[in-house]
């Protein structure tokens, strides 16, 4: 199918601490992902992005980790902040889609001080 | 270098009245994609345009429409507005054909009364 789907709703952090948000995607096929961070009133923020060939990518204090065996995909955020606070997506791209992007549900991270 | 910017910010329109909304992309990229984005159904796909032609196209009924000019800016209209159009309506640049960094604009609010 299409579904793109996130383990869970709602992550809750204590301030430091390090987040790891979850993704499941079920088509094979996809091959580039990309995680988005989107705050209230605004349009979805390019965080990191990771093609199939590679299994982690690193950002600055963001780390995503693709495992395609299990089609799971993470993204870690190491000491979380209070601006940390957000909606996290993730989106697939599949190969000879163009652009088109199918995003998951999202993760509401709410980083407690 | 300027982000994509997407006009109006806001907009109100009544049942049956039709809509365009407009998109600038980051100078240099000559695709953008449209995606509907809904508390209930999260963010969906609507089409893509690259090059003025429109190369990928989501489930969405025939009053959604698009088209793309010749400095890549873009247009969405919707016609016949209905209730469950209120959305925000987000645009995404991309700079290369295929499987590349989607960059979003800050969305168009628009509500249906």
């Amino acid at each position: 199918g299409e579904s793109v789907g996130l383990h869970l709703p709602t992550l809750s952090v204590q301030e430091g601490d390090n987040s790891i948000i979850n993704c499941a995607y079920s088509n094979s096929a996809s091959d580039y992902f990309i995680w988005y961070k989107q705050e209230s009133g605004k349009g979805p923020q390019f965080i990191i992005d990771i093609r199939s060939n590679m299994d982690k990518r690193q950002g600055q204090r963001v780390t995503v980790l693709l495992n395609k065996t299990v089609k799971h995909l993470s993204l870690q955020i190491a000491a979380t902040q209070p601006g940390d606070s957000a909606v996290y997506f993730c989106a697939e791209n599949r190969a000879g889609g163009g652009n088109k992007l199918t995003f998951g549900t999202g993760t509401q991270l709410k980083v407690e001080l | 270098k300027a982000g994509v910017t997407q006009t109006p910010r806001y907009l109100i329109k009544t049942r049956g009245q039709q809509v365009t909304l407009s998109c600038s992309p980051i100078s240099g990229h000559r695709s953008v994609s449209w995606y509907q984005q809904t508390p209930g159904q999260g963010l969906q796909f609507l089409f893509e345009y690259f090059s003025e032609t429109q190369r990928n196209k989501g489930n969405f009924p025939g009053r959604f429409s698009g088209r793309q000019f010749s400095n890549s800016r873009s247009e969405m209209n919707v016609s016949t507005l209905e209730l469950g159009d209120s959305a925000l309506y987000l645009c995404a640049s991309s700079p290369g054909t295929s499987n590349t960094e989607a960059f979003f604009g800050q969305g168009t609010r628009l509500t249906v009364v």
